[in-house]
């Protein structure tokens, strides 16, 4: 089983919709969570981060932790055609041996149609 | 200011051969850290390097290894170039206190045929 488990989808959505994207994972000392959105041929580019359990939101999106369920979510509201990528979660365990070593999922691919 | 830089964009290689990678790091940025990502899969970590220091390998074979340079690029080396080795190698970096922000440069596509 893999520590973090992630839909590839592909996920096709009209423009304007709320995308929701999910990530588990099994891995409990896992504290930092990170969104990534990755186009085609790019390197992924970090969206947004938090830490444990709660809530943040930047413009657009908002990520959701739930550690109780080991389940976290990135909403994506008014979607845009630009939004289309594929979309990784990544975490992070503040402690060990490997201090920056993100755990990715698999990614989602996201399509917004006009 | 310039993002992380990766060269080359893309390589090819035949089975056997030897690889070297190189990435700068954002300026001010003193971590470094090396993923390998397959075609459809999301980026599996390899190593991190701190002031010059290994501080993390992932569970890649002895044939993958790095180092980081006193002006903080660093440079990942593949022996024995195998099939499977196919993939985009993405180098990370990361500001002094904060693992969480790692930003990927563009990746180096490497391909074994």
């Amino acid at each position: 089983q893999k520590e973090v488990e992630q839909d590839p989808g592909p996920l096709s959505v009209p423009e304007g919709a709320i995308v929701s994207l999910n990530c588990t994972y099994s891995n409990s000392a896992f504290q930092y969570f990170m969104w990534y959105r990755q186009y085609s041929r790019k390197g992924p580019e970090l969206l947004m981060y938090t830490y444990s359990s709660g809530n943040k939101e930047d413009g657009r999106f908002t990520a959701q932790v739930d550690k109780s369920s080991k389940y976290i979510s990135l909403f994506i509201r008014d979607s845009q055609p630009s939004d289309s990528a594929t979309y990784l979660c990544a975490m992070r365990d503040a402690g060990g041996t490997s201090y920056g070593k993100l755990t990715f999922g698999q990614g989602t691919i996201l399509t917004v149609h006009p | 200011d310039a993002g992380v830089t990766q060269s080359p964009t893309h390589l090819i290689k035949t089975r056997g051969q030897q690889v070297t990678l190189r990435c700068s790091p954002i300026s001010g940025h003193k971590s470094v850290s090396w993923y390998q990502q397959v075609l459809g899969q999301g980026p599996q970590f390899i190593f991190q390097y701190y002031e010059k220091e290994e501080r993390g390998r992932g569970n890649f074979p002895d044939r993958f290894s790095a180092r980081q340079f006193p002006n903080y690029s660093s440079e990942l080396n593949v022996n024995a170039l195998l099939l499977g080795d196919s993939a985009l190698y993405l180098c990370a970096s990361s500001p002094t206190s904060g693992y969480n922000e790692q930003f990927f440069g563009p990746g180096t596509r490497l391909t074994v045929l």
